[in-house]
């Protein structure tokens, strides 16, 4: 079974530029998460979406991310404009169940962003 | 009230010795305790979980405790391997609720 893809995996990236990342969950994976992970920190929650609807997405910076999943299947989640900040790992996650409490959630390898 | 505290932050053990990471919470409406285990350059990868119900959860050389009176749980790996070597997070989570990281247990393992 394949699992969660990502891209790009590196990405390096001035202030105030853009950036996307792209995810692909586990087949029929109904529950798809986007994490930021800082160097040294556990992951943090941004977005959840179920299906294509947002489920939670109470610690999103509304005012430069915004994140989409279209037709239920891939995501993806953009910067813009970055911040220094900004810089972490960008995890993707799925799960076949509907909330966080009721079975393990499959990570991809993650997108490392470095703002400069 | 939505933290997980996790310590140490870092912990060097022996080949054969006893790892043990401690994690701690306050809101007792968290019902699932996961840990999870990230290697360098790949994404967490869930290790065991716990709920509420049981003291205990074991799974090879892989244990949860579980202290509800004292909202602490604790992940003990026996007979520590070098391959064991990785980072640590525990989590908590409830119904409807987002899963929550601890601060992570970067584990050494020396030969």
């Amino acid at each position: 079974e394949a699992g969660v893809a990502q891209s790009p995996r590196y990405k390096i990236i001035e202030k105030r530029q853009s950036v996307a990342f792209w995810c692909n969950p586990i087949s029929g994976h109904a529950t798809l998460y986007w994490y930021q992970q800082i160097l040294g920190q556990g992951p943090k929650l941004l977005i959840q979406f179920q299906n294509n609807g947002v489920v939670d997405d109470s610690q999103l910076p509304k005012d430069r991310f915004s994140a989409e999943r279209l037709k239920g299947v891939d995501s993806t989640l953009k910067i813009q404009p970055a911040k220094l900040e900004d810089s972490a790992v960008y995890l993707c996650a799925s799960s076949l169940h509907w909330t966080a409490n009721t079975g393990e959630l499959f990570f991809g390898e993650g997108s490392r962003l470095t703002v400069l | 009230q939505q933290q997980v505290k996790q310590s140490p932050q870092s912990l060097i053990v022996q080949k054969g010795g006893i790892s043990i990471i401690n994690c701690a919470y306050e809101n007792t409406a968290f019902d699932y305790f996961p840990w999870y285990q990230q290697f360098p350059g790949k994404g967490p990868a869930l290790l065991i979980a716990i709920r509420p119900d049981v003291s205990e959860k074991k799974e090879g050389r892989f244990t949860i405790s579980f202290n509800k009176s004292a909202k602490q749980f604790s992940l003990h790996i026996m007979d520590s391997q070098p391959g064991d070597s990785a980072t640590y997070f525990c989590a908590a989570s409830m119904a409807g609720g987002k899963l929550i990281f601890g601060q992570g247990t970067e584990l050494s393992v020396k030969p």
